[in-house]
């Protein structure tokens, strides 16, 4: 099974809150674990990736925290600006080319 | 360096008509990769390609779709007699390589409305 489920699909935070994005998988081949964040019309872009040695990794405002044992891995947006509304979504590698699989999408919407 | 590029951005096709939809990847990328996204839906892995091989269609339907990548110019999907399930937006990216510290940049899609 190669599915990755995401939660919650959307998503409402004030300014300067935190919004939590959690993905769960069953695959334990996948190898890397990337969060594109979109924006309507636009491309998906890498926010942050962590790969599963890893239990934590940051990058500025964003976070990724990684449970291998549990299979689940999230993505913390703090000190959310209006600006982070978009739609994340999370994904994970596998094979030996290197194919993604997506998480369905959360919709953010920071409030000001 | 320009990004990955893709063109038309919109594209409108009657049923029955061909889709094709280009993508120029990163300069010194010879990766690439297609992929789908339905309405309110993940992105979906359709094909894989290096410079003039097919290596993964495994997500790619069996029929009407097909995709190249020759040694000159951009990496082409087809779609031929296009029906309304075809409507999406499809995306490439493309990568330095496969392995694990290589990542793959994603283009702005083209957006395919079948009437």
């Amino acid at each position: 099974q190669q599915q990755v489920k995401q939660s919650p699909q959307s998503l409402i935070v004030q300014k300067g809150g935190i919004s939590i994005i959690n993905c769960a998988y069953e695959n334990t081949a996948f190898d890397y674990f990337p969060w594109y964040q979109q924006f309507p019309g636009k491309g998906p872009a890498l926010l942050i990736a962590i790969r599963p040695d890893v239990s934590e990794k940051k990058e500025g405002r964003f976070t990724i925290s990684f449970n291998k044992s549990a299979k689940q891995f999230s993505l913390h947006i703090m000190d959310s600006q209006p600006g982070d509304s978009a739609t994340y979504f999370c994904a994970a590698r596998f094979g030996s080319w290197g194919k993604l699989q997506f998480g369905a999408g959360t919709q953010v919407v920071v409030t000001p | 360096n320009a990004g990955v590029m893709q063109n038309p951005r919109h594209l409108v096709r009657r049923r029955g008509q061909e889709a094709r939809l280009r993508c120029s990847p990163m300069k010194g990328h010879s990766h690439v990769y297609w992929y789908r996204q339905l309405p309110e839906e993940g992105l979906k892995f359709m094909v894989y390609l290096q410079k003039e091989n097919i290596i993964d269609e495994s997500g790619m339907p069996k029929e009407r779709f097909s995709a190249e990548f020759p040694k000159e110019g951009p990496s082409i999907l087809r779609i031929q007699q296009v029906v309304r399930g075809d409507s999406a937006a499809y995306f490439c990216a493309s990568s330095l390589g496969t392995g694990g510290r290589y990542e793959q940049y994603f283009g702005p899609g083209t957006r395919l409305t079948v009437t």
